[in-house]
């Protein structure tokens, strides 16, 4: 089955940058795109991009043009997000999701935590 | 940017029929499938359907979209207490080249 996992919490200080995993399997790693979706703490789901683990291509939202990293290692079916320049408003759950016919896989979420 | 508009909260009895509703634009919800995600406090967003009525393997048939113009709707019939969780609806913008939600909303079952 398909099963993404993603690395574990995260503490960062403002400025500082993070970088979050996300190890797929059960699936043909490069035929699929991965979505990075975040949630602050109460708050609803704020997609910040996609990877085609393929091309290797991107697409990002807007907000996050310019801080936004989204790579990934096609021999070990991983996908990476980093964000740099964090702030205390980039507290929040951070979610890869699979996108085939909808979003039916997602990653168990990884914790970045920006507190000084 | 722009995302699409949901109700907050709905509230329903035990069994009764919930209708929430997401609205959009011709740019996502009007001419882009939406999907409708159900998340649980303390776990990933789960997909209830896509594409507008579809419904992936192992969801139950209590939950059915429509959508009618730049709204679509997500009914659950026979609410359960499990049903009590948030409701995200989601589609893609071909105007800003990205995945909008709405806001979500929270249902309640009484």
């Amino acid at each position: 089955q398909v099963q993404l996992v993603q690395s574990g919490a995260e503490v960062k200080k403002p400025g500082a940058s993070v970088k979050v995993s996300c190890k797929a399997s059960g699936y043909t790693f490069s035929s699929y795109f991965m979505h990075w979706v975040r949630q602050a703490p109460g708050q609803g789901l704020e997609w910040m991009g996609l990877i085609h683990p393929s091309a290797g291509s991107t697409t990002y939202a807007q907000k996050f043009q310019g801080r936004l990293t989204m790579t990934r290692d096609t021999s070990t079916s991983t996908v990476y997000m980093e964000l740099s320049s964090l702030r205390s408003e980039d507290t929040a759950v951070y979610y890869c999701t699979r996108e085939e016919s909808g979003h039916p896989d997602w990653g168990q979420g990884t914790l970045v935590t920006v507190s000084s | 940017q722009a995302g699409l508009t949901q109700p907050p909260s709905v509230s329903k009895g035990l069994r009764q029929t919930a209708t929430l509703t997401c609205t959009g634009s011709s740019n996502n919800v009007g001419n882009q499938g939406t999907a409708w995600l159900q998340q649980h406090q303390g776990h990933p967003p789960k997909l209830l359907s896509y594409r507008n009525n579809n419904r992936p393997s192992g969801i139950s048939e209590r939950f059915s979209a429509s959508r009618s113009g730049n709204t679509a709707s997500l009914t659950i019939t026979g609410l359960q207490p499990e049903d009590e969780a948030d409701y995200y609806c989601s589609a893609w913008d071909s105007s800003l080249t990205a995945w909008v939600f709405g806001g979500g909303t929270k249902l309640t079952v009484l």
